[in-house]
């Protein structure tokens, strides 16, 4: 099955810096990968998704990246603000799948 | 509005006792999941279903069962709870076909047995 590994685990940034978080998948079948924001004490929720066809997108101060060659998609933050500190998880998924398979997170901490 | 709801919120119960965690969506989603979450760790997921009939264990091995009678409705039981069930879980829906789309989830169960 799919395996998604997250690094680093913990990141540290002054407020203004920008933020990098990377995931590596292990099936080239995969072609969804979303990212999820969650706050202390509150639910996940979607941020940004990148899907197969496409190489980056951007949010606002918010971006993606894929490298399918690779395997591996980032999640870019740029001037980082206190309210983005959160745990982020990036996850991955194949057509048909049912389900999408989660890396392990990143807790994400800014300093104002 | 069209959300996702999970009841209790929070639930203490004592050892041996039968649970069952309620989640109920109102987007017409067709997949469902479980998820058990450690406060700030990783998403385990141990249920999940494509459909009403349709239920498939997740990653990680659970003692829990679930049932999905209905499309908006699919809820874990614990027949026996243990204090290794202590943690936070996690009901989420996806919209189904024409590929993988968004996880929306509720706002969790908090769950400690003594």
């Amino acid at each position: 099955g799919e395996n998604v590994e997250q690094h680093p685990s913990t990141l540290s940034v002054q407020e203004g810096d920008s933020a990098v978080i990377k995931c590596t998948y292990s099936d080239s079948a995969s072609n969804y990968f979303p990212w999820y924001k969650q706050e202390l004490g509150k639910r996940p929720q979607l941020i940004i998704d990148i899907r197969s066809n496409v190489g980056e997108k951007k949010d606002q101060r918010i971006a993606v990246t894929l490298n399918k060659t690779a395997k591996h998609f980032s999640l870019h933050i740029t001037e980082t603000q206190p309210e983005d500190s959160a745990v982020y998880f990036c996850a991955a998924s194949t057509p048909n799948a049912g389900k999408s398979t989660f890396g392990d997170g990143t807790t994400l901490t800014v300093k104002p | 509005e069209a959300d996702i709801y999970q009841t209790p919120r929070y639930l203490v119960i004592g050892t041996g006792k039968k649970i069952t965690l309620e989640c109920s969506q109102t987007m017409g989603h067709d997949k469902m999941y479980w998820y058990q979450q450690d406060p700030g760790m990783e998403l385990h997921l141990i249920h999940y279903s494509y459909g009403v009939n349709s239920t498939e264990k997740g990653d990680l091995s659970s003692e829990s069962t679930v049932s999905r009678i209905r499309t908006e409705h699919f809820p874990l039981t614990l027949e026996s709870a243990r204090p290794s069930h202590t943690s936070q879980y996690l009901c989420a829906s996806s919209e189904s076909g024409g590929g993988n789309t968004e996880a929306f989830f509720g706002q969790g169960t908090r769950l400690t047995v003594v």
